[in-house]
């Protein structure tokens, strides 16, 4: 079984300031971690992807990640907050254990991003 | 490309009524999947397909139904809407070949169950 959890629902930083969105994970077997960015009224776009190469994921837009094994987090994070960077992230772990099987994506709730000017 | 489309992008229906959600890509991607956004609880997956002639449930699937007899495309159909089914509905596709499995998704469809 896996599940995500998302500390926060609503986090609000200012333009400038380092933003933090937390992700914590549950999986069975060596995890693929993912976040992806949600755009009002858009589709979810991918922002970055844990694969076990390097625990630190760098991604677009100035965001990264580090995975944690000891603390099961993957925690979002970017040095500089822009207005543009306000929209909808989510976190979200699969199944696939390794090779080219289906993964069942499983998502956190959600963390809405205001940023403030 | 057009990558993941899907149609219509919103959509009323009444209590009872039917209808179907589709999903098609062009990226020859074997596996597709249909979510289910909904404030709060993120995206949960309904029904999902490995291939072409194979579907299989996913963590939500009552009340809705799925086929793939293309690799193209994987349309969702409500038998018998219910208000408990409006909600903002996404397909996905990803990769045999990715051994990540990275999921990509369509811009969406709005469904309001009156």
């Amino acid at each position: 079984a896996q599940s995500v959890t998302q500390l926060g629902s609503h986090v609000s930083v200012s333009e400038g300031a380092l933003v933090l969105l937390r992700c914590n994970y549950s999986s069975s077997v060596p995890p693929y971690l993912f976040w992806y960015v949600q755009y009002p009224n858009q589709g979810l776009q991918l922002l970055l992807k844990y694969t076990s190469a390097a625990t630190l994921v760098k991604g677009i837009n100035g965001f990264e990640a580090e995975f944690k094994k000891s603390e099961t987090s993957f925690h979002l994070t970017k040095p500089s907050a822009h207005m543009s960077d306000a929209a909808e992230y989510f976190c979200a772990v699969s199944s696939i254990a390794g090779g080219t099987s289906y993964g069942k994506l499983t998502f956190g709730q959600g963390t809405i991003l205001t940023v403030h000017p | 490309n057009a990558g993941v489309t899907q149609t219509p992008k919103f959509q009323v229906l009444k209590t009872g009524q039917s209808m179907t959600l589709q999903c098609a890509q062009d990226m020859n991607h074997e596996y597709m999947s249909w979510y289910r956004q909904d404030p709060g609880m993120g995206l949960r997956l309904i029904h999902y397909s490995v291939g072409a002639g194979i579907t299989d449930q996913g963590e939500v699937p009552n009340g809705y139904n799925v086929s793939r007899s293309t690799t193209e495309d994987f349309p969702l159909r409500l038998l018998s809407a219910a208000p408990s089914q409006t909600s903002v509905y996404f397909c996905a596709s990803s990769s045999k070949a990715s051994a990540v499995g990275t999921q990509y998704f369509g811009p969406g469809t709005r469904l309001l169950v009156l």
